[in-house]
């Protein structure tokens, strides 16, 4: 069955912090997603990328950065964590090209103190 | 501001009624998703819908799309204590997926 996996449910962080969040699917899937969702909105996308080594901007980048050496890992940096930045994290992926559907994760729960 | 709206914000129905949500969008689509998102979960994905496509059915779930109107429906037939959860549709906008905030059902039993 198709998996993303992050690495962590919970994580506390305390305001200035380099914060890395891991993704890992197992489907060889050439797409790779992270979005942030809080309440009442729809999901908002960080970061996205299409390729290994290849990334591109989201709807809201500002003070995240995203890196993908390897096919099946994406991970999401926060450059100097701020309260702001406090979320429920998603990361997904999907095959291919024609936008099909995303597989997610469980979500990391990001508190920054 | 968003592709894809849904509505109502919130259900409640009795296990055993149908659940209806709509989502309305603002731009031509080449496809429709509906997700599911239990709490503190991912999203699911439970159907795809093409623009030159009217309805489709997955077990108990029926989706309708009226690109004329610029809307898609989800119907829950039968509902489950199971089923509560967030539903929500996405569209292509751009290069990218765009995702609505969702329906909450809460499905009472």
């Amino acid at each position: 069955d198709v998996k993303v996996t992050q690495s962590s449910r919970y994580l506390v962080k305390r305001t200035g912090e380099k914060v890395f969040l891991e993704c890992v699917q197992d489907m060889d899937h050439e797409n790779m997603f992270w979005y942030r969702q809080d309440p009442g909105l729809g999901l908002r996308l960080i970061y996205f990328s299409y390729d290994v080594k290849m990334k591109e901007k989201g709807d809201i980048p500002e003070g995240y950065s995203v890196s993908r050496e390897k096919k099946e890992r994406f991970s999401l940096i926060l450059e100097s964590a701020s309260t702001n930045q406090t979320s429920m994290y998603l990361c997904a992926s999907s095959p291919g090209q024609g936008f099909q559907p995303q597989h997610f994760g469980d979500g990391t729960r990001l508190s920054i103190l | 501001s968003q592709q894809g709206e849904e509505d109502p914000q919130a259900l409640s129905i009795q296990e055993g009624e149908n659940a209806t949500m709509n989502c309305s969008y603002k731009t031509s689509i080449n496809n429709l998703q509906w997700y599911r998102q239990n709490s503190g979960r991912g999203l699911v994905h439970l159907i795809l819908i093409r623009s030159n496509e009217r309805e489709k059915h997955s077990g108990r779930l029926r989706v309708t799309l009226d690109t004329s109107k610029k809307s898609s429906s989800l119907l829950i037939t039968a509902s489950r204590a199971a089923d509560t959860a967030s539903y929500c549709c996405a569209t292509v906008y751009g290069n990218k997926l765009v995702f609505g905030a969702g329906t909450i059902l809460r499905v009472k039993s």
